[in-house]
């Protein structure tokens, strides 16, 4: 069966410090990756999304970059953080042989200070 | 792009009773409607999804119906239990390729009251 994990599952860091998130999914192939990040109003934003290893699309400008060094990883990271970076990030992945369905790590928290 | 929105933003239920919700859509090419659950400080969940060939999906006590005429969709949860308390998700997307990206609603806080 597939699993999704990512860690650190909760993080504080201050103003202007790096950041790394990361997420492997295991259990397929050639997954679609995605980074999500949940504001205090709910809603999921989409921030990046990735069709295989080295391809990244970006939804919205931000401090924000992703890489995708291998088939099932996935790194979100900052070179500085800002204030505004604060929230519940969330990694998912799909698939066509699972019809394309979108699912969801447990998520990061992060605080920024 | 796909607009989803949600109604009611939050809804509070009696133990018992049912709960639906009820989300708009936009874009008429959108052929797949998933619905998550996240519990509080966790990953949305996926529990019940429609594909635009079928009218109404169930299973055990959710179920989901779709209007693609009216371009809405709703999820219904009947016997209501303490449990179903969470912020609940529809979404929206086209079946085309590889690359499914979902638009999702702003979620609905459903509250179940002992």
């Amino acid at each position: 069966s597939q699993t999704i994990h990512q860690w650190p599952a909760t993080l504080v860091q201050p103003v202007g410090s790096p950041l790394s998130l990361e997420c492997t999914v295991e259990g397929t192939s050639n997954p679609n990756l995605y980074w999500y990040r949940q504001a205090a109003g709910r809603g999921l934003q989409l921030l990046f999304y990735s069709v295989g290893i080295g391809q990244i699309s970006s939804e919205v400008p931000q401090n924000l970059s992703a890489s995708r060094p291998q088939d099932r990883q996935f790194i979100l990271s900052s070179k500085k953080l800002l204030l505004s970076d604060s929230g519940f990030y969330l990694c998912a992945w799909s698939s066509r042989d699972r019809g394309n369905t979108i699912y969801f790590g447990e998520g990061s928290w992060l605080t920024v200070v | 792009g796909e607009n989803v929105e949600q109604h009611p933003s939050t809804l509070s239920v009696q133990e018992g009773d049912s709960a639906v919700i009820k989300c708009t859509y936009s874009d008429s090419a959108s052929n797949y409607f998933p619905w998550y659950k996240q519990e509080l400080g966790k990953g949305p969940q996926l529990i019940i999804d429609i594909r635009s060939n079928v009218g109404e999906k169930k299973d055990q006590r959710i179920a989901v119906t779709l209007n693609k005429t009216a371009k809405h969709f709703s999820l219904h949860i009947t016997e209501t239990q303490p449990e179903d308390s969470a912020v609940y998700f529809c979404a929206a997307s086209p079946l085309a390729g590889g690359n499914n990206r979902l638009a999702f609603g702003k979620g609905n806080q459903v509250v179940v009251i002992p």
